[in-house]
C-alpha cells in the first residue's frame, strides 16, 4: 500500500461543473496537507494547505481533511478549462523526521 | 524579485558522465529538496538539507550527491552510479523543515544519450 494514494483518473468534467478530487493517506501521524497544481512539463505550484480538520475554503477551492478516515480531498466549484492540469496531494508528518510523501497525481481534464 | 532558480533546464548527458544541477533561492530559507519526478508518477525525495552544512538521504538518495555551503545554494550530482538518470528534476525551498509550504524552481529535465 502506498503511504499516499490518489484517484488514479484522469477526471474529466463539463465547465462549470465541480471536480472532486481525493487523497488518502496512511501515517496517523500526518499533520499538515498539501494541495500542488502541475501543468504538463511544469512545476508544483502550492493551491491549499489545511491542518485541522474540516473545511478550508479559497475561492473556487475547498479542502476537506478528515483524520479520523485519513482523508483528504479538493472540491473545484465552476471547473474552468484553466483548471485542466494534475493535481498533486502531499502528506507531512512530524514522525517521518517531517518530510513530505506526495501521491502519483490525478490529471484533470475540464472540457469547455 | 525572489525566487527560486534551476539550472540548466534542459540537461544531455553521456553514460559514464557525472553531472551538476544548480538550485538557487533568495528567499531566505533554511531548508531546501531535491526531488526526481517520472512520467506519470509523483514526486520521489532525493535529499534535503534543512540546514547550512547539513543534508540528509531521502528515498531514493542512491547515485546521487548533494552539497550545503551556503544557505542559498543547493547542488545535485547525478553520478554515473546512477543507472536511470532520465527525469525531471525539482528543487525546492521551505522556511523550516517541518510542516511548511514547499515552494518550487522551475525544474531541469535530464536526458541520458
Amino acid at each position: 500500500q502506498k503511504e499516499v494514494e490518489q484517484n488514479s483518473g484522469p477526471l474529466s468534467v463539463p465547465e462549470g461543473a465541480i471536480a472532486s478530487l481525493n487523497c488518502t493517506y496512511s501515517d496517523r501521524g500526518s499533520q499538515s496537507f498539501f494541495w500542488y497544481r502541475q501543468y504538463s512539463g511544469k512545476s508544483p505550484e502550492l493551491i491549499m494547505f489545511i491542518y485541522s480538520n474540516g473545511d478550508k475554503e479559497d475561492g473556487r477551492f475547498t479542502a476537506q481533511l478528515n483524520k479520523a478516515s485519513q482523508y483528504v480531498s479538493l472540491l473545484i466549484r465552476d471547473s474552468q478549462p484553466s483548471d485542466s492540469a494534475t493535481y498533486l496531494c502531499a502528506v507531512q508528518s512530524n514522525t517521518n523526521a517531517g518530510k513530505s510523501t506526495f501521491g502519483d497525481g490525478t490529471t484533470l481534464t475540464v472540457k469547455p | 524579485d525572489g525566487g527560486i532558480t534551476q539550472s540548466p533546464k534542459y540537461l544531455f548527458r553521456k553514460e559514464g558522465q557525472n553531472v551538476t544541477l544548480s538550485c538557487e533561492q533568495n528567499l531566505n530559507h533554511d531548508a531546501m529538496y531535491w526531488y526526481r519526478q517520472d512520467p506519470g508518477q509523483g514526486l520521489r525525495l532525493i535529499y534535503y538539507s534543512q540546514i547550512v552544512n547539513d543534508f540528509q538521504k531521502g528515498d531514493i538518495a542512491e547515485g546521487y550527491s548533494v552539497s550545503r555551503e551556503k544557505k542559498e545554494s543547493f547542488p545535485l550530482t547525478v553520478t554515473s552510479a546512477q543507472k536511470n538518470p532520465t527525469a525531471f528534476y525539482l528543487c525546492a525551498s521551505s522556511f523550516s523543515h517541518t510542516t511548511d509550504t514547499q515552494y518550487f524552481g522551475p525544474g531541469t529535465r535530464l536526458t541520458v544519450l
